[in-house]
């Protein structure tokens, strides 16, 4: 069974930085693209970010674009988003998601994890 | 790219069938089969529902079907039961510079 486990959220100051964390479990992890998406309170779900199976691409939303960095360890896994310079408006729970393929290209996000949340406030 | 344009609510009685909208532009929705529908239960993990406009991954209940014409996919849940109440969101790919737009969300309530 294919689990996605995020872990690394919390309180941050504005301007602050902070560093998410998705294990997974049951799949071979680097033959598939994976996301992160969030959602802010009260908002729809927003895609962030997203990188092939190998790392070799990467692909960001214009909002988070020069401030938050994909990346993954297949030997370990894991799959990581790195946030700088962060805003109130970045406040929201960060899901992790497996694609169905090894490009970020199919638009099927078929596991998610259960998602973190991340508070930027003073 | 900005969202694609979502229904904020859609309710209907148990058994009856509902249709959910998501329109895009000719550079997201109508310019690929790549249409995808997911179920979010507040405080839960998104669900895969329905993918490449029309598929339903193994598990998906055969209630729930998609299409798509021109710029505007749709979702229909047929036979509306209670589970099926939350909130739904449609995404589409949007070329390889920003991949994926989420749609702005949809909520289906059963009456």
């Amino acid at each position: 069974e294919v689990q996605l486990l995020e872990s690394g959220g919390g309180l941050v100051q504005p301007g602050g930085s902070l560093r998410l964390s998705c294990a997974s479990s049951g799949l071979t992890f680097g033959r598939y693209a994976m996301s992160w998406v969030r959602q802010a309170p009260g908002k729809g779900l927003e895609w962030l970010s997203g990188i092939s199976g190998s790392g070799g691409s990467t692909h960001y939303a214009d909002s988070v674009k020069g401030r938050f960095t994909i990346s993954r360890d297949n030997s370990k896994n894991t799959l990581h988003l790195q946030m700088n310079s962060l805003r109130a408006e970045d406040t929201a729970v960060y899901y992790c998601a497996k694609d169905g393929g090894a490009l970020v290209d199919t638009v099927s996000l078929d596991y998610w994890g259960q998602g973190t949340l991340v508070t930027v406030s003073p | 790219q900005s969202a694609l344009t979502q229904p904020a609510s859609v309710s209907g009685s148990p058994g009856q069938s509902i249709t959910i909208s998501c329109t895009g532009t000719s550079s997201d929705v109508g310019s690929y089969n790549l249409v995808s529908w997911y179920q979010h239960h507040p405080g839960k993990a998104p669900k895969l529902m329905i993918y490449e406009v029309n598929k339903r991954p193994s598990g998906v209940s055969t209630r729930f079907s998609g299409s798509k014409s021109g710029n505007t996919a749709s979702v229909t849940i047929s036979g509306l039961q209670a589970e099926d109440e939350a909130d739904y969101y449609c995404c589409s790919y949007a070329g390889s510079r920003t991949p994926y737009v989420f749609g702005t969300g949809t909520k289906v309530t059963v009456l």
